[in-house]
């Protein structure tokens, strides 16, 4: 079968660091993406690794392991806004395949 | 143009009634897709759209039928809908199926009630 694991929910201090794990196993790879969703809003694209390693982007990098089926997202200096969930995908037979989502909690 | 755009926002309907939600997105992209989302889960595929052609069907109930009207629109017609399809329809375009990213633009989605 084809699944992404990812923690339900992260709790973290305005201005400190959050990593965000995702675990895949999936037939056929691509790359990993990541998607932010606030509350009562759409999702929005942020980072999409294919190759092993970190890509920044601002405050967020995202890191991939192809060899160990497994990627992290990673906010700095958290801000409010911030506060939202976090989904990993992966491209699966020209759909992404969706992890359950992390819901993150910043507290000041 | 980097917009998705959907109508309505909100929808209440009946189960006996009719309704269609829109989509549009002028970005040039050749795919689109329907997500349904219910709370606190991932969104969940429902069609996808290639070059205004079905591509892909989510086993999703006949009371649900797409429309691509041509490369920019995308059309779902409801009809005899259920209690249990309360959720919010999200539109999602990306340049084409083959493209590896495939990074996906979300419309701000339709939040449908059945009554």
């Amino acid at each position: 079968g084809q699944s992404l694991e990812q923690p339900s929910e992260v709790t973290a201090v305005e201005g400190a660091i959050v990593q965000i794990n995702c675990t895949y196993q999936t037939s056929g790879f691509y790359g990993l993406s990541w998607y932010q969703q606030h509350d009562g809003g759409a999702p929005t694209f942020l980072s999409y690794n294919a190759l092993d390693g970190l890509e920044e982007t601002g405050r967020f990098s995202s890191f991939l392991s192809r060899s160990d089926s497994y990627g992290y997202l990673l906010l700095q200096e958290l801000q409010m806004k911030d506060s939202a969930s976090y989904f990993c995908a992966v491209k699966s037979n020209y759909q992404l395949i969706w992890g359950a989502g992390t819901k993150l909690i910043i507290k000041p | 143009d980097t917009e998705v755009t959907q109508t309505p926002k909100h929808l209440v309907m009946g189960m006996t009634n009719k309704k269609s939600l829109k989509c549009e997105q002028h970005m040039g992209h050749r795919a689109m897709y329907w997500y349904k989302q219910k709370a606190k889960k991932p969104p969940e595929l429902m069609f996808v759209y290639s070059y205004e052609k079905l591509s892909i069907n989510e086993s999703v109930p006949s009371r649900f039928s797409p429309e691509c009207p041509n490369s920019s629109l995308l059309n779902l017609h409801l009809h005899a809908l259920q209690p249990e399809d309360s959720a919010l329809y999200l539109c999602a375009s990306s340049q084409g199926l083959a493209e590896a990213r495939n990074e996906q633009f979300f419309g701000p989605g339709t939040r449908l009630t059945v009554l």
